[in-house]
Formats: structure tokens, sequence, C-alpha cells
């Protein structure tokens, strides 16, 4: 079965720090890989996906970038971390299919201090 | 883009409750999932359910895609089933983009 991990699980980082957030996927390959960022209040929203190694799409211009260097790696980072960059950070995964079902990580709480 | 919108906002049942939760979409969709946040943050997936019905265990789940709504019944509640319930469904045609619904807050009490 397909399993998918996050770390780290928290993180607290002063303002203009850089950001390093992994998540990884097992037990299926070349999966379309996500981002996604829960801020204040409920909403989830789509930062970046990536259908295969080294493609990235980005959704939302803004102080993030990602990097896919492996088919089940997928990397968020920063080099300048914002008090607007705080929130809930999830990962996803989805089989390159139609379908396009999307199953979750555990996500990183991120506060910018 | 699709509008998604969730209602009620939010919910308290007593434990052993039935509740509907509703999804309502602006455009024709050929997908759409139910998720559980629970308190930890976790997002759990419960349906995947473009049309039709579909029970698990409690849970049941009707889209009627013609109409553009989704339910979500929750029957016996339990405080376990505490926690916010949302419905996403693809930004447009083709799109991997999930568009999520602001979500329910549900909160069962013993």
């Amino acid at each position: 079965s397909q399993t998918i991990h996050q770390w780290p699980a928290t993180l607290v980082q002063p303002v203009g720090s850089p950001l390093s957030l992994e998540c990884t996927v097992e037990g299926t390959s070349n999966p379309n890989l996500y981002w996604y960022r829960q801020a204040a209040g409920r909403g989830l929203q789509l930062l970046f996906y990536s259908v295969g190694i080294g493609q990235i799409s980005s959704e939302v211009p803004q102080n993030l970038s990602a990097s896919r260097p492996q088919d089940r790696q997928f990397i968020l980072s920063s080099k300048k971390l914002l008090l607007s960059d705080s929130g809930f950070y999830l990962c996803a995964w989805s089989m390159t299919s139609s379908y396009n079902e999307q199953f979750f990580g555990p996500g990183t709480r991120l506060t910018v201090l | 883009g699709i509008q998604v919108e969730q209602s009620p906002p939010d919910l308290i049942l007593q434990e052993g409750a039935n509740s509907t939760l509703r999804c309502n979409f602006s455009d024709s969709v050929n997908n759409l999932q139910w998720f559980h946040q629970n308190p930890w943050g976790q997002l759990i997936n419960l349906f995947y359910i473009p049309s039709g019905t579909k029970q698990n265990g409690r849970l049941s789940a009707t889209t009627v895609a013609t109409e553009r709504y989704s339910l979500l019944y929750i029957s016996s509640s339990q405080t376990t089933d505490s926690g916010v319930y949302f419905c996403a469904v693809p930004s447009g045609a083709g799109s991997y983009q999930l568009t999520f619904g602001k979500g329910t807050k549900l909160s069962v009490i013993p």
C-alpha cells in the first residue's frame, strides 16, 4: 500500500531564515505530487504540483519554491521566510490518471516568528 | 473558477445523532472527494464519489452531478467524528488542482 511522509511535523523559524520541508511517497511510481497550505481559517490552497522529476508548476506567486529531485520526493523551500508564511503545509499525491484522487500526508505546522 | 460551498459551516451534535453535510459546486465535475480533517490536522480520505451513492460503515455519500451537489451522511455520530469535513472538486476540466470548500466544523458532544 502507498504511504506518504512529511517532516518535520512542526517547525518554528525566525523571519528571514531559510526553509526546507520534505515529502516522500512509498509504494507507487511516478505519482503526481502537490504542496498545499492551510492558513488561518480552513481553506486549503494549492501552491505547487509536479507531474514528474524536475517538472514543477506554480499556482500562486509567492516567497516559496518547490523541487522534485527524485521520483517520489517533493521539497518545499524558501530562502527567506516571512511572517505570512506561517501555516499548515500539506503534501499530497495522486496516480497519473484522469481520476486524480488525492491522498494527503500528515502535514508540517510552520510558525514564523 | 469553480466555486464550492459547504453547509452548514458549524454543527454541534449530541453523540448518537445523525447529520447531513452539503457541498454545492458551480460547474460540472468528473470527480469529487470528501475528507475529514481530524484535530491533529490529518486529512483523511472518506469518499471519492463523482456520482451515485457510496457507504462506508456509519458514513455514506451521494453525489448528484447533474444538479451539482453532494451530501455526506453521518449516522450514530461518535465523539471521534469531530473535526472539519471538506469536499473538493477539480478546478477545471483536466486540472490537477483541487478546489476545496471552506469546510463544515463538526463537534460531537457526549
